[in-house]
């Protein structure tokens, strides 16, 4: 089974308005720690935003936050007010901290739209 | 820039060469990663070493593949009798004992012709 799905291949937005990125995943762990990067057309991967598996809390990070549903077993990425400067694709990543690799999904296209 | 540095950043190579691709990762970061990531999909996981040694490896690392981080600083991949099949991007994350999360280079892209 996947450890990571994501299930938009990509995705429209107008620019200044909002938009959730989908991801659910799949582990038996009890001690994970869920991941967003974004990755331009340049290729690096940059880290947005972290939620542990014992966080109560949803993260936020800016323009960034997480919604994190563990009954579910979904993190989806919300970004607010998208800007031009958000066009890229973005990965939703797990580690299980039992290990130490990260799986990652296929990601999702973002094209925001002036 | 602290950040981490692959070298090459493009690397075209006939295939049957043998091509070696080099990670500097964040100065103290004592963990790295190898991942893969060919077009349209996400990042799959190669190879990991803590400090320098290398405690888990993929099944997609075959014989033709091999990591080392000697003295566990940088970290050198090594691909021999490259096909074309080995077309990807290779990137290297390291991260610390204190961190979550893995910090990335910008990746080399490799083009077996």
């Amino acid at each position: 089974a996947q450890k990571i799905t994501q299930t938009q291949p990509g995705m429209f937005v107008q620019e200044k308005e909002a938009v959730t990125l989908d991801c659910t995943y799949d582990t038996s762990d009890q001690s994970y720690g869920l991941f967003w990067y974004k990755q331009p057309s340049s290729g690096e991967m940059i880290f947005l935003i972290y939620q542990g598996s014992y966080d109560e809390q949803n993260a936020t990070e800016g323009r960034y936050s997480l919604n994190f549903q563990k009954a579910r077993k979904s993190a989806n990425l919300v970004i607010s007010a998208s800007q031009l400067g958000d066009s890229a694709m973005y990965f939703c990543a797990m580690r299980e901290f039992d290990f130490n690799k990260f799986y990652f999904g296929s990601g999702t296209k973002l094209n925001v739209k002036p | 820039d602290t950040g981490v540095s692959q070298d090459p950043r493009h690397k075209i190579t006939k295939r049957g060469q043998n091509v070696t691709f080099r990670c500097d990762p964040i100065s103290e970061h004592n963990r790295l990663y190898w991942y893969r990531q060919t077009l349209g999909q996400g990042p799959e996981f190669l190879t990991y070493f803590q400090n320098e040694a290398q405690l888990e490896k993929s099944r997609l690392l075959s014989d033709r593949f091999s990591a080392e981080r000697p003295k566990g600083s940088f970290s050198t991949l090594e691909i021999q009798r490259t096909e074309q099949g080995d077309s990807a991007m290779y990137l290297c994350a390291s991260r610390s004992d204190r961190s979550t999360e893995a910090f990335f280079g910008q990746g080399t892209r490799l083009t077996v012709v």
